[in-house]
């Protein structure tokens, strides 16, 4: 049972452009979401979280979205760079459990 | 010290041995997890340690067997494993406490059973 999903498995974009990457979960009880970014061969590193309190949280080129009401949360990057491409993925928490999306892999293109 | 280290880095092993991964981290983290992920699928929570409690085994086959000696260290046991379990091994740690609830992750253990 996948309670968090990335239906996009691959986006591309160009540099300077726009990046926006989405997740969906369905368990309500979660209350922290998180954005991981994997490059080939590491672990995933941690980019931007929000909280189920708040609906956007801003870090420099990278804003995080969340619609509550529709389960749904967004990445955003904005412009996009060439060393962005990776595979990112979302994350939800409830207290010591978090799960993940499958990941989507962005390739920005110069 | 903001790392999480796990040894080996890559482990090739028969489906009769015995091997263990390591994992250690000294940022006073309270909670540490073992996931696994398979090519193109995301991370899959295994188990969760806090406080150096197991406080979730999500219906792990017993062949995999977890350790926490003390917070700094955690320990994945293997036994008699198959080779769909073969996969990329992944620690992680996090604060207990705090709204900051993010974890941070080891570079993983790359496990192939033959």
């Amino acid at each position: 049972d996948q309670q968090v999903k990335q239906n996009s498995p691959s986006l591309s974009v160009q540099e300077g452009r726009i990046s926006i990457l989405n997740c969906d979960y369905t368990n309500s009880m979660f209350d922290y979401f998180l954005w991981y970014k994997k490059y080939p061969a590491e672990g995933p590193t941690f980019l931007i979280s929000i909280s189920s309190i708040k609906d956007k949280n801003e870090d420099g080129r990278f804003t995080v979205f969340l619609n509550k009401s529709a389960k749904h949360l967004s990445l955003h990057i904005v412009p996009s760079q060439p060393g962005d491409s990776a595979v990112y993925f979302c994350a939800a928490r409830k207290g010591d459990d978090m799960r993940f999306g499958a990941g989507t892999r962005l390739t920005v293109k110069p | 010290d903001t790392e999480v280290t796990q040894t080996p880095k890559h482990l090739v092993m028969g489906m009769t041995n015995k091997k263990s991964l390591k994992c250690e981290q000294h940022m006073g983290h309270r909670a540490m997890y073992w996931y696994k992920q398979k090519a193109k699928k995301p991370p899959e929570l295994m188990f969760v340690y806090s406080y150096e409690k197991l406080s979730i085994n999500e219906s792990v086959p017993s062949r995999f067997s977890p350790e926490c000696p003390n917070s700094s260290l955690l320990n994945l046991h293997l036994h008699a494993l198959q080779p769909e379990d073969s996969a990329l091994y992944l620690c992680a740690s996090s604060q207990f406490r705090g709204l900051d609830e993010k974890l941070f992750f080891g570079s993983g253990t790359q496990l192939s059973v033959l």
